[in-house]
């Protein structure tokens, strides 16, 4: 149980362009999902929090109109990164939280972006 | 000061061997914690949660010590498979569960 699958799990894309990242809860029900970046060597930087059917709440920091997350079902979320360019180049990751889970967090698989 | 804090190491331990890993949080209200493993250019995946009373899942064994903010994880006999990032991972507890994490402690096992 508590699989998050990710898609694409990699994508080239060019500068100016979009792209946009799935995340599905495979086997449960997720209320609240998150949107991380992480960087080589870094950790995971958290960079929104999107509750079923409500605005994502945005980290300091993150332009929510670049970064546009989408929590639509129990069961997926969207990041579309907007005209994308090199800096945005990162491997993102979501992870999901359950109804009944208290507050671990599963992770998707993840997508590695590289705008060229 | 952050949140969550850890030695990055690297850790180099030959095959058997015993490790330990150390972490420090810095909100005393945190609730819940937890350790993860992240291998290289992967997600990270749930290793254990870590409970007041500790608690031991085969090789590995995890504290915590509320009075001093720290968690730990110890490995035991050392496998080559163990070779990864842990992360420390705490939550404060809040309504929508947000996890802070560590910079994370990596850990390589020769053999």
């Amino acid at each position: 149980g508590a699989v998050v699958s990710q898609h694409p799990s990699r994508v080239i894309c060019k500068s100016g362009t979009s792209v946009k990242i799935e995340c599905r809860s495979l086997d449960f029900q997720a209320t609240t999902m998150f949107w991380y970046r992480q960087f080589p060597k870094q950790s995971l930087m958290l960079m929104a929090t999107s509750n079923e059917g409500s605005k994502a709440t945005y980290e300091q920091g993150v332009e929510k109109d670049k970064f546009l997350i989408n929590h639509a079902s129990l069961t997926l979320s969207t990041l579309t990164v907007t005209s994308a360019h090199p800096e945005d180049s990162s491997f993102y990751i979501c992870s999901a939280r359950g109804r009944d889970e208290r507050w671990e967090q599963y992770f998707g698989p993840g997508t590695r972006l590289t705008v060229t | 000061r952050k949140e969550v804090e850890q030695d990055p190491g690297p850790f180099n331990v030959p095959e058997g061997a015993t490790v330990a890993f150390n972490c420090t949080y810095s909100n005393s209200a945190s609730q819940s914690f937890f350790w993860y493993r992240q291998d290289c250019r992967k997600e990270p995946k749930l290793l254990m949660s870590v409970y007041s009373s500790g608690n031991e899942d085969g090789r590995f064994t995890a504290q915590l010590n509320r009075a001093s903010q720290y968690i730990s994880l110890l490995i035991r006999d050392s496998k080559l498979s163990d070779s990864a990032t842990y992360l420390c991972v705490v939550n404060r507890g809040s309504t929508l569960g947000r996890l802070y994490f560590g910079r994370g402690t990596q850990l390589t096992v020769w053999p």
